[in-house]
């Protein structure tokens, strides 16, 4: 069983340009969270997605970036007109089905370095 | 305000000994704490999850605690050795999914 893939592991752009970070959830997995770890500081919640929903995006900026997770296919997160503060490590990670009893282990992939010119 | 914290930002430990890193949480309201390894310029490895209705969880040579009342949770490594180097993070989930990380704590094992 593959673990969490996300590629591409290293991106440069350049100020304005787009950047688009793809997310592969372990299998058996419907439930994809992203993460950001700026440099020198510790990872912050950005937005937890299940299959064609979002359900928690209260860790994203207002502006510029957003996230899906379609029927078919990886997860996406989307950063249009990228700055240089949007230069971190974003990393995604994925959790079974909840149910009802609460929390399940999130396993976390090892990470899109974003630089930007 | 939910927060994790952990201290120190920084440890240092003669190879072979025991150590326990520290994490505190600021709502006993916690569903899930987990602790997860970093490696410079790496992913994060998930090491041990305590649910809230447990007390403990170990794994080999580590060994991790949940104490909801005081709001700490402690990481027990014994007898450490070099590859044991890493930055531990700390995480808890309040009533939602998503994890609120501490800052870490870099260790450093002395061969």
């Amino acid at each position: 069983n593959a673990g969490v893939m996300q590629n591409p592991r290293h991106l440069v752009r350049r100020r304005g340009q787009e950047a688009r970070l793809r997310c592969s959830p372990m299998k058996g997995h419907s439930h994809v969270y992203w993460y950001r770890q700026l440099p020198e500081e510790g990872l912050k919640f950005m937005v937890y997605l299940q299959k064609e929903n979002i359900i928690d995006e209260s860790g994203m900026p207002k502006e510029r970036f957003s996230a899906e997770f379609p029927k078919e296919g990886p997860s996406i997160l989307r950063i249009q007109q990228v700055v240089r503060g949007d230069s971190a490590a974003y990393f995604c990670a994925s959790s079974p089905y909840l149910g009802t009893s609460g929390s399940y282990e999130q396993y976390f992939g090892p990470g899109t370095r974003l630089t930007v010119t | 305000k939910q927060e994790v914290t952990q201290i120190p930002a920084a440890l240092s430990v003669p190879e072979g000994e025991n150590l326990v890193l520290n994490c505190s949480f600021t709502d006993s309201a916690i569903y899930n704490l987990q602790w997860f390894r970093q490696d410079p310029g790496k992913g994060l490895t998930s090491l041990l999850l305590i649910q809230s209705s447990q007390r403990e969880q170990t794994s080999g040579r580590l060994n991790a605690s949940l104490d909801k009342s005081s709001g700490r949770s402690t990481l027990y490594i014994a007898a450490s050795q070099p590859g044991d180097s890493a930055t531990y993070l700390c995480a808890a989930t309040f009533g939602n999914e998503k994890l609120t990380f501490g800052t870490g704590t870099r260790l450093t094992i002395i061969p």
